[in-house]
């Protein structure tokens, strides 16, 4: 079975700094990928997604992912961060069947 | 909005107890998926539904059981409850017919168990 790991469990940033955050997962064959975030109190949303081509991905409110595959990572990042942007942050993959397999999270602070 | 509404959105009850959830999905999508959220467990899947029948089973427990009615919305039921089962219950749904869909998720429904 696939598994997700996402190593920073807490982050804390200042506005305007960048931030990347890690995304690793286990498995040897063609995964689709998924950075979703969850501001307080409210639902998942998809920030961006992987599925095939260019591994460098554009998503939603300035957010970019990279695909490595020879690393088993799927790391998100954003060049200058904003307040709004305090949330946690979920990677996910999915192999077959169409479940999501989630990694812990990771809760983003930022510091006006 | 993603689309998908979940009833109730927060739910407070005793050990032992029944409780039922429920999930509309986005118009026209046929799979609607079950994931509870835990600060000890994180995000983990639960179950899908596709067009009314079952497709993928997760870390589901014996006391948890769902459906998905011929309208498309889907139920989940807890029974026997424990103070562990207190978790954020989210459902999401899609196509359902390939696995590059993504997901959209509901607001989920806070369960607390006493």
């Amino acid at each position: 079975a696939q598994s997700v790991s996402q190593h920073n469990h807490h982050v804390i940033l200042s506005e305007a700094a960048s931030l990347e955050l890690g995304c690793n997962y286990s498995y040897g064959g063609t995964v689709n990928l998924f950075w979703y975030v969850q501001y307080p109190g409210q639902h998942l949303q998809l920030l961006l997604k992987y599925f095939s081509g260019d591994p460098l991905v554009k998503g939603i409110k300035g957010f970019e992912a990279e695909f490595i595959k020879s690393k088993f990572s799927f790391n998100l990042r954003k060049p200058s961060v904003q307040w709004s942007d305090t949330a946690e942050y979920f990677c996910a993959v999915n192999v077959a069947g169409n479940m999501l397999t989630f990694g812990g999270g990771t809760r983003l602070m930022v510091k006006p | 909005d993603s689309g998908v509404t979940q009833t109730p959105k927060h739910l407070i009850t005793a050990t032992g107890q029944r409780v039922t959830l429920r999930c509309s999905p986005r118009s026209g999508d046929l799979s609607v998926y079950w994931y509870q959220q835990s600060l000890d467990q994180g995000l983990q899947f639960l179950i899908q539904y596709y067009n009314g029948e079952e497709r993928a089973k997760g870390n589901i427990l014996e006391r948890f059981s769902a459906q998905q009615f011929p309208d498309l919305h889907s139920e989940l039921n807890l029974s026997s409850l424990e103070l562990g089962d207190s978790a954020l219950y989210f459902c999401a749904s899609n196509g359902g017919d390939s696995s590059y869909n993504e997901q959209f998720f509901g607001p989920g429904t806070r369960l607390t168990v006493l």
